[in-house]
């Protein structure tokens, strides 16, 4: 069975400082990984998958196979990315999603 | 193109009960997914519809059931209503295919009593 940790319920960072969320992963397959990103008072929307390997809002996520990892990172922290993130694995041609029980990002001016 | 709308948005029920969510799909989407988020917890997904038919399944029982309609909006049924079942229950549109994104409804915030 497929399972997704990140082990942070929350991540305080001061702005213009790095970020990272941890995010890892148990499935014996081939993943597909997505980091999905839930602003205050709005909806759950996506903000990256890897297999298209871009960059959005500064974030970036590598798939680390060796490590089971799919880590979400952003150089400089924005007082506007703080929200909730979920990372989640899909399989089965997407037809079940996983997601892991997020971390909430609070960007400290 | 609208967006994906769930109705409604709050719900108290009682135990023992049956409730019935829905969900519209945007505009263009065929495929229908469902999900139960616990407090505190990530989305858990309970099943999918493709052109009518459930189309993959989580770790949900049978009690949990749901419909496609030609227009390619769904429903999600819950009978016998139990103090667990309380949840913001999401549901998601896309397209067919490996690489499409899925869009998200506001959700519906179920409260068993």
């Amino acid at each position: 069975a497929q399972r997704v940790t990140q082990p942070e319920k929350l991540l305080s960072v001061f702005k213009g400082a790095p970020v990272e969320l941890k995010c890892n992963y148990s499935y014996s397959g081939s993943p597909e990984l997505f980091w999905y990103v839930q602003y205050s008072r709005q909806r759950l929307q996506l903000l990256l998958r890897h297999i298209s390997r871009e960059s959005i809002k500064g974030f970036t996520a590598d798939l680390n196979k060796g490590e089971t990892s799919f880590h979400l990172k952003k150089p400089f922290a924005q007082e506007e990315d703080s929200a909730m993130y979920y990372c989640a694995l899909g399989v089965g041609g997407y037809q079940k999603v996983t997601f892991g029980t997020g971390t909430k990002l609070q960007v400290i001016p | 193109e609208t967006g994906v709308t769930q109705s409604p948005t709050h719900l108290i029920k009682t135990r023992g009960q049956q409730v019935t969510l829905r969900c519209s799909s945007q505009s263009g989407h065929n495929t229908v997914s469902w999900y139960q988020q616990a407090l505190g917890q990530g989305p858990q997904f309970i099943f999918q519809y493709y052109r009518e038919e459930e189309n993959g399944r989580g770790n949900f029982p049978p009690r949990f059931s749901g419909l496609q309609f030609p227009n390619y909006s769904s429903e999600l049924n819950v009978n016998a209503l139990e103090l667990d079942d309380s949840a913001l229950y999401l549901c998601a549109s896309s397209e067919t295919g490996k690489n499409t994104e899925a869009f998200f409804g506001q959700g519906t915030r179920l409260t068993v009593v």
